[in-house]
């Protein structure tokens, strides 16, 4: 069971260029959200999805688009980055999002992204 | 944006010594849970609280959710080695799990 999975682990961008951060859980999960983690600021979300096809904004959007054609996939797409944007980024994902018994928060292993 | 008040910031303690951490927070939550985060990887569950007053244990690790639902707290009993790492509480809503800034615990052997 591999769980959530991202890719890559590390990524060195220009400003402006573009990317797509993947993620992937094999858990049947309806709930998969994006976070971006930097020094001192713990974890904030930036979009979440409660299905495919739903998406909604977290507290730090601007910047950062997201799709959900499948149960499995949940891209975060950065469409012209910015220094600002160099975080370290976490997929993770549960079962119905609703904090509910049987519904923690899984994390995958992580994206560094470097914006130069 | 919201954000949980977790404290201490950070912990030098001694090998074999017990371990206090708490989140407070100005909402109520459903769900109360801890995890663990070492370096380069992703957080990993250790407790999760799903009622107001429940205490749990996982080996040397005890969390509680307070019975105001506005808070929670961690103890490590007997630290080891091992047990150095970010932790982070966060408490749970409808669809929006909202973190605390983390406890940084480094264990002196």
């Amino acid at each position: 069971n591999a769980g959530v999975t991202q890719t890559p682990k590390f990524q060195v961008l220009k400003t402006g260029q573009s990317m797509t951060l993947q993620c992937a859980q094999d858990m049947n999960h309806e709930y998969m959200s994006w976070y971006r983690q930097d020094p001192g600021m713990g974890l904030r979300l930036i979009h979440y999805s409660v299905g495919a096809g739903i998406t909604d904004q977290g507290e730090v959007p601007n910047g950062y688009n997201v799709s959900r054609s499948t149960t499995e996939d949940f891209p975060l797409r950065l469409l012209s980055a910015a220094p600002s944007q160099t975080s370290v980024y976490f997929c993770a994902s549960s079962y119905s999002g609703t904090g509910t018994r049987n519904s923690p928060l899984h994390f995958g292993n992580g994206t560094r992204l470097t914006v130069t | 944006g919201q954000q949980l008040n977790q404290s201490p910031q950070s912990m030098f303690i001694q090998e074999g010594e017990d371990v206090s951490m708490n989140c407070t927070s100005s909402s109520i939550f459903n769900t109360w849970l801890w995890y663990k985060q070492e370096p380069g990887e992703g957080p990993v569950l250790l407790i999760a609280l799903y009622k107001a007053g429940e205490l749990t244990s996982n080996g040397r690790l005890t969390a509680q959710f307070g019975i105001t639902r506005k808070d929670s707290f961690l103890n490590i009993s007997a630290s080891i080695p091992s047990d150095v790492g970010i932790y982070f509480c966060a408490g749970a809503g409808t669809y929006k799990y909202i973190f605390g800034t983390g406890t940084r615990l480094k264990v002196l052997a």
